[in-house]
């Protein structure tokens, strides 16, 4: 049992270039998020998926896009990467059984953008 | 939107010490969780906790709904208590958590 598992570890992109960050989990959850984690700052929520074939929007959306084909699989894409993207994504899963309401988090994808 | 206040944003402490974070939050909400991110950035949740009080060995957690607030409490600490606590919360039928700015804790041995 991996739990979230997230590719790659670390990134560098020129500005402008392309790039999918891949989430796995395989705890068979319906919900998943993606995050971004800036400095000094919590985490902003960028898109989330309550079920394969769903996504929505959250905080911050603009420049990403998203993709649930498969139920334990959540694609973050960026399409034309901008210095502004520098940060670490977090995806995460989460438990919701009863009174269990748990997030489970991936150890996080570093990417910067010169 | 919802606003989540965590203090102190920054917090030193002596190894075996006490301490309680404290989470503010503009609206009612439905789901209250708090998280530890250690200094190797991996975010870990202590607690579900929207209401009442749970305790997990040193830690314990309490939140007044109706005050709109919630606090951490940490006991006799150790030094791989360190790191920065989060506090996130979840508006009713929002389906999503909007996380605090986070109190940063360092446990001097």
């Amino acid at each position: 049992n991996a739990g979230v598992t997230q590719t790659p570890k670390f990134r560098v992109l020129k500005t402008g270039q392309s790039m999918t960050l891949l989430c796995a989990q395989d705890m068979n959850h319906e919900y998943m998020y993606w995050y971004r984690q800036d400095p000094g700052m919590g985490l902003r929520l960028i898109h989330y998926s309550v079920g394969e074939g769903t996504t929505a929007k959250g905080e911050v959306p603009d420049g990403y896009n998203v993709s649930r084909l498969k139920k334990q699989n959540f694609l973050l894409g960026l399409e034309s990467a901008a210095p502004s993207q520098t940060s670490v994504y977090f995806c995460a899963s989460l438990r919701a059984q009863g009174e269990i309401y748990e997030q489970f988090f991936g150890p996080g994808t570093r990417l910067t953008v010169l | 939107g919802i606003q989540v206040e965590q203090s102190p944003p920054d917090l030193i402490l002596q190894e075996g010490a006490n301490s309680t974070l404290r989470c503010n939050f503009s609206d009612s909400v439905n789901n209250l969780q708090w998280f530890h991110q250690n200094p190797w950035g991996q975010l870990i949740n202590l607690f579900y906790i929207p209401s009442g009080t749970k305790q997990n060995g040193r830690l314990s957690a309490t939140t007044v709904a109706t005050e709109r607030y919630s606090l951490l409490y940490i006991s006799s600490s150790q030094t791989t208590d360190s790191g920065v606590y989060f506090c996130a919360v979840e508006v009713f039928g929002n389906e999503k958590l909007t996380f605090g700015t986070g109190t940063r804790l360092t446990i001097i041995p």
